[in-house]
């Protein structure tokens, strides 16, 4: 069955630290995988995503996520996080034929200023 | 840049009730989809429906939920007989087409709390 799993439900970091959140996906198919990012009080937004070709996706934000389909993961990574990147992360990959999403558990991310 | 809007963006309602939520997808998108979240757990997917029917449903879709698009703008989601259990947050989404490579586009969601 298709599945994703996010390691980190909680993570706290100061302004300036370098994020990385975990993500693996289990799925036997050409994989689809995105991360949406959630402000508080506001929608499930796309931060990026991964169809095909170049492995390391950038998307808004500073955000970057690299495919590493030997180790079925698709972790999300920021240099340098800032304290509006406060917000809960879920990875995402396409399951079936009708594009619905099947999301991770979600990782709450607290940036203290 | 165009949005998926929901309304309310709170219901409350007594057990046994119906519900009805109502989504506006993006103007050209031709593939809805509703989500739930209850609290403290990950976002599942419920429906997806193209071409005025619904393509798949999962488990959780059972008799007392139904989809419609009744006026070809609105997308909504009716819960016949709510239960406890049914206290979530239903997100819809749109995608518009090009197949799998497209993302799909979330509403602010609608809390819905059954008393």
């Amino acid at each position: 069955a298709q599945s994703v799993s996010q390691h980190n439900h909680h993570v706290i970091l100061s302004e300036a630290a370098s994020l990385e959140l975990g993500c693996n996906y289990s799925y036997g198919g050409t994989v689809n995988l995105f991360w949406y990012v959630q402000y508080p009080g506001q929608h499930l937004q796309l931060l990026l995503k991964y169809f095909s070709g170049d492995p390391l996706v950038k998307g808004i934000k500073g955000f970057e996520a690299e495919f590493i389909k030997s180790k079925f993961s698709f972790n999300l990574r920021k240099p340098s996080v800032q304290w509006s990147d406060t917000a809960e992360y879920f990875c995402a990959i396409y399951g079936g034929a009708t594009n619905k999403l099947i999301f991770g558990t979600g990782t709450l991310l607290a940036v203290q200023p | 840049e165009p949005e998926v809007t929901q309304t309310p963006s709170h219901q409350v309602t007594q057990m046994g009730q119906e519900v009805i939520l109502r989504c506006v997808p993006i103007s050209n998108h031709l593939y809805f989809y509703w989500y739930r979240q209850i609290l403290g757990q990950k976002v599942e997917f419920l429906v997806s429906f193209y071409n005025n029917e619904i393509s798949e449903k999962s488990e959780i879709f059972d008799d007392q939920f139904s989809v419609e698009r009744p006026d070809g703008s609105n997308f909504t989601l009716k819960i016949r007989s709510t239960k406890l259990e049914d206290s979530a947050m239903y997100f819809c989404a749109s995608m518009g087409t090009g197949g799998r490579n497209q993302p799909q586009h979330f509403g602010d969601g609608t809390r819905l709390s059954i008393l």
